[in-house]
């Protein structure tokens, strides 16, 4: 099974930011990596699919990059609707698909 | 728009099965794989397996001998049986479509809103 470990646990930024979230596999999953973004009480929002590209819809603000076991996403000018729980989620070598523990985003 | 909502009793007895069904709005079930997705509270999300509209499946190994997932395509709708539970299977789960560019590699989207079931006595 392919442990996804995502870091840090929580970061504290301010509006208007750039943020970058990091994810890695524990083997290489080459750029089989979805980013999902999920506010409370809500379902988990494709944001990136393929380590990089945008699913339609998202900002142009949102993008992903890497490949093999060392990813992140990166949020440019964080807007107030940002701050959320953002999961990395590897589709190359399954059963089962894994997802890392997530990394919380808040407000500072 | 595609949309998913999950439906099914929200309290489990230890030892009973869980029963859980997806509906499908907005497009066909047909052609696509579809998903099962658990989160206990304050844990990472879990892949519980999939079914293809063809009924073929697969389940995550630490699952498999506990989980079936089935498909009705005159329903639209896609359901999770979850057997012999205990409290750690107290979970929000979710139902989702998969979808990608290869048959092979595919990601989640879109979601359900997710139903919280919880086992107690």
């Amino acid at each position: 099974e392919v442990v996804m470990t995502q870091s840090p646990a929580t970061l504290s930024v301010s509006p208007g930011e750039r943020v970058t979230l990091s994810c890695r596999a524990s083997q290489s999953i080459n750029s089989h990596l979805a980013w999902y973004q999920q506010k409370p009480g809500q379902a988990p929002r494709l944001l990136i699919y393929g380590a990089s590209t945008r699913a339609t819809g998202i900002p142009a603000r949102f993008s992903g990059s890497g490949s093999g076991t060392v990813f992140t996403l990166t949020i440019s000018g964080l807007q107030s609707e940002d701050f959320a729980l953002y999961y990395c989620h590897q589709y190359d070598n399954w059963p089962p698909y894994t997802f890392g523990q997530g990394t919380k985003l808040e407000i500072k | 728009q595609l949309q998913l909502q999950e439906s099914g009793p929200g309290l489990v007895k230890p030892s009973e099965t869980l029963s859980l069904t997806c509906d499908v709005s907005g497009g066909s079930i047909k052609n696509y794989f579809w998903s099962w997705i658990r989160q206990p509270p304050g844990k990472e999300l879990e892949w519980i397996g999939y079914i293809h509209h063809s009924g073929a499946t697969n389940y995550n190994p630490s699952l498999q001998n506990r989980v079936i997932i089935s498909v009705d395509t005159s329903k639209n709708q896609f359901s999770l049986k979850l057997t012999s539970v205990t409290p750690a299977d107290t979970a929000v789960y979710y139902c989702a479509r998969e979808w990608g560019l290869d048959a092979s590699w595919r990601w989640l989207d879109p979601w359900g809103q997710g139903t919280l079931v919880t086992v107690s006595s």
